[in-house]
């Protein structure tokens, strides 16, 4: 069975600073996806940023990168430049590519508070 | 294009009801995902249905049902519904269901159960 762990239950942020969310996860797939969503107050899950399993590079989005270590199974997402937008909370998912559908699987989740 | 759509916004219902929480995927998507999100918690995956038919489903009881219409539109039953049912319903729509594919999520419906 897939696992996605966070450990970090609420991070404060200084506006125009940069903040690492950690993300590990267990799976005995080889191949997987993983997805870092963020949802605010309002309760949508806005996608984010994914790696693939098998990807060369660590994924960029513009102010998002993730730093993916997979011998370690751990995919922690950067958020470089905080703005006060920023303030909500994230979540680390993950997707069994063997599997038919699309079932993803999410951590708790991290509250991240940018201050001004 | 409008994004995913659900109806209705908030929902409280007493303990031992029925609910039917409705959801309209992108125009063109033919899957339909549905999460529950229990407060301070992860989203937990529940149904996903592509052309009408269940692909996959969550470790939730026979209370809760789903099913999808032939304009992919979806429905989201829960019977009897208990305490712990009160969360953040999420539907979320990709364009084949297949594990390559993104899914975008609706805003949800939030149930409160009394």
């Amino acid at each position: 069975a897939q696992k996605i762990t966070q450990t970090q239950p609420g991070m404060f942020v200084q506006e125009k600073e940069a903040v690492t969310l950690d993300c590990t996860y267990d799976t005995s797939d080889p191949s997987y996806g993983l997805f870092w969503y963020k949802q605010p107050s309002s309760g949508e899950m806005i996608f984010l940023i994914y790696q693939g399993s098998y990807d060369q590079q660590n994924a960029t989005e513009g102010r998002y990168s993730l730093n993916f270590q997979k011998a370690r199974k751990s995919a922690n997402l950067v958020i470089s430049a905080s703005q006060l937008g920023d303030s909500a909370m994230y979540f680390c998912a993950m997707r069994d590519f063997k599997a038919a559908g699309n079932k993803l699987t999410f951590g708790g989740g991290t509250r991240v508070l940018v201050k001004p | 294009d409008a994004g995913v759509t659900q109806s209705p916004t908030h929902l409280i219902k007493t303990r031992g009801q029925q609910v039917t929480l409705r959801c309209s995927p992108i125009s063109g998507h033919k899957s339909v995902s549905w999460y529950q999100q229990v407060l301070g918690q992860g989203p937990q995956f529940i149904f996903q249905y592509y052309e009408k038919e269940e692909r996959g489903r969550g470790n939730f009881p026979d209370r809760f049902s789903a099913r999808q219409f032939p304009n992919y539109s979806s429905e989201l039953n829960v019977n009897a519904l208990l305490l712990g049912d009160s969360a953040l319903y999420l539907c979320a729509s990709s364009s084949t269901g297949g594990p390559y594919n993104e899914q975008f999520f609706g805003p949800g419906t939030r149930l409160t159960v009394l």
